[in-house]
């Protein structure tokens, strides 16, 4: 139990475009979703965090306008990177903490690595 | 602020060696929790422990170890008789109770190759 999925788990996207993550918590429900951003030979790093049916908490440095993080039921979240550009190509891991689950334990999705061009 | 120090950036074994991964920690919190994960070149996190603060016991799982002192605000990893299939990164992350908050802060990671 307790899988996350994301999809896609790679995209190529011209500078200027949006592009479209998705989070899914296959086998659990959700109220808590994370995004990491992992740049090459980098560590993780907290994006926002998106809880089921509110506003997404983000972390200090990170547009929210430019990264639009949608938590609209208990199992998926989207992060959306609105007119991409190449600076913004990355790693990027989701996690989801199960809904009446032990405090402070998050499943990890595979990640979605992200080229713009 | 809490934060997460892996000095060792990257680490060459060979094979059968036993290998300590370190990682320093800092955090106000009285309750927080520690963690290590590993990242093989797929780049999927895998768990592989989640200590809370409250229990310092040392772990051992299967070729795996974790010795966790307070005193010393640190949580290393080793690993014994080391394999190839051991080559990764991995990351040691800290949480705590932070105004509720729940997330993960990672340190650096380290790199350990594990030669033939």
């Amino acid at each position: 139990g307790a899988v996350v999925s994301q999809h896609p788990s790679w995209v190529i996207c011209k500078s200027g475009t949006s592009v479209k993550i998705e989070c899914r918590s296959l086998d659990f429900q959700a109220t808590t979703m994370f995004w990491y951003r992992q740049f090459p030979k980098q560590s993780l790093m907290l994006m926002a965090t998106s809880n089921e049916g509110s506003k997404a908490t983000y972390e200090q440095g990170v547009e929210k306008d430019k990264f639009l993080i949608n938590h609209a039921s208990l199992t998926l979240s989207t992060l959306t990177v609105t007119s991409a550009h190449p600076e913004d190509s990355s790693f990027y891991i989701c996690s989801a903490r199960r809904s009446g689950g032990v405090r402070n334990e998050q499943f990890f999705g595979p990640g979605t690595r992200l080229t713009v061009l | 602020a809490q934060k997460v120090t892996q000095a060792q950036t990257e680490i060459s074994v060979v094979e059968k060696e036993d290998v300590t991964l370190d990682c320093v920690y800092e955090t106000r919190d009285t309750t927080y929790y520690l963690f290590w994960y590993k990242q093989p070149p797929s780049g999927e996190l895998v768990f592989l422990i989640r200590r809370n603060s409250f229990d310092e016991q040392n772990e051992i799982s299967g070729r795996y170890s974790w010795n966790f002192q307070k005193s010393t605000s640190s949580f290393n990893f080793t690993i014994t008789a080391s394999q190839v299939v051991d080559s990764a990164v991995y990351f040691c992350a800290l949480s705590g109770p932070q105004g509720g908050s729940e997330k993960l802060v990672f340190g650096k990671g380290t790199k350990l190759t594990v030669n033939p």
